[in-house]
Formats: structure tokens, sequence, C-alpha cells
């Protein structure tokens, strides 16, 4: 059964003080690992998608990169505005995505 | 363009009334997810269709959920009855279904539900 796990639960950081987050999975068969952020009220929001190990996106202060059983966020130089809960996610058999339990990140000024 | 649209946001109701709740994907989307969203269990897919026809509904609890998509512009999810451990936060996401999959689904800002 495919898994999908994420760490730490919750990361409380200071403002600049940067961090990595952590998704290991266990699937049949990768067909891409994707990160999703969480605003409080709302809905899951896209980030990246990566394909293969040693694979790299940046997007502003986040980087995500992929080996063959786990992949990280990082987080450089986070600001308050980073603040949210991550999410990453895999696609099963059928191609529908099944996420971790997401990682609730707090960035104080 | 206006994004995946649900309604109600907030519903509470006690239990055993019947609970509806609506979807509108973005338009030209051709596939539409259900999940569910509690703290103890976190993201749980619930269904999943593909151009209006439901492809897997192995997520949904038990027989007191129901979902329908008529139309490819609007989905019904349905708890009769419902219970209080039923209570969470409900999404609908829609996506541009390709080959491969690109993982990016639009979720909706979700519905609140508490049945007391």
């Amino acid at each position: 059964e495919d898994q999908v796990t994420q760490s730490p639960e919750a990361l409380r950081l200071q403002e600049g003080e940067s961090s990595s987050l952590n998704c290991s999975y266990t699937v049949s068969g990768l067909r891409g690992l994707f990160w999703y952020r969480q605003d409080p009220g709302k809905g899951p929001e896209f980030l990246f998608t990566l394909y293969s190990a040693g694979e790299e996106k940046e997007k502003e202060r986040l980087k995500a990169t992929l080996t063959k059983k786990e992949s990280f966020l990082h987080i450089t130089a986070p600001k308050p505005e980073d603040s949210a809960t991550y999410l990453c996610a895999v696609p099963n058999a059928g191609n529908m995505l099944t996420f971790g339990g997401g990682t609730r990140l707090m960035v104080k000024p | 363009d206006a994004g995946v649209i649900q309604s109600p946001r907030h519903e509470v109701t006690e239990m055993g009334q019947e609970v509806t709740l609506r979807c509108k994907p973005i338009s030209g989307h051709n596939s539409l997810f259900w999940y569910r969203q509690t703290m103890m269990r976190g993201l749980e897919l619930l269904i999943y269709f593909n151009n209006n026809v439901p492809i897997d509904d192995s997520g949904m609890p038990e027989d007191r959920f129901s979902a329908k998509m008529p139309n490819a512009s609007f989905s019904t999810l349905k708890i009769q009855p419902s219970e209080p451990r039923d209570s969470a936060v409900y999404f609908c996401a829609s996506s541009l279904w390709q080959s491969p999959n690109t993982g990016e689904l639009f979720f909706g800002e979700g519905s609140r539900l508490t049945v007391l």
C-alpha cells in the first residue's frame, strides 16, 4: 500500500532561520511527487511537481528536491508569510493523489 | 477565473439530518475529486470523477455517503443520515486530466461540516 509520511508535524522558526521539511514515501513505481501549501481556512494550493531522483524545483524561498525514497522542501530565510501547512502527495496506481499528514510551519517575526 | 466554488462554506446540523455539499469545478476541467480533511486522518480522497463518470469511490466511508456529477459544471456530496464523526472539512478539487498526471489539482475553499 502506498504511504506518504511527513516530518516534523510542526516546525517553529524565527524569521530568517532556514530549515527543511521531509516527505518520505513508499510507492510501487513513482509517477511523481507533489508539494502543496495550505493556509488556514483555505484549500491546498499546488507548488511543485518532481518526477525523478535528483530533480530540483525552486519558487522564491522554497526549493524542493527528490531522492528515491524521500523529498525535502528547503525553506531559505523564511518570512512570516511562509507560515502555512505544507503537504506532499504521490499518485497511486489509479493516478489519484495520496497526501501526507502535512507539516505545520510557523515563522515568527 | 473564478476557481472551484463550494457551498455552503459552513454547515452545522444535528445527527440524523441530511447534508448536501455542492461544488462547481473550473470550466474546462474534466476531473473532479472530493476530499475530506480531519486533524486525525489528514486529507483523504473520497471519490473521483472523470468526464462526469465516477471512476473510484473506494474512499467513500459507507453507504451513508453518496456523490453525483450530473454535468460537467456541478457535483454534489450527500450524507444521509449524518453522524457526529462526519464532522470535517470537505474539499472539492478539479483538474484537467493529462498524461502523465501533473498532480496539479485546484481546490475549493472547502465546506466545514459540524454534526452535533
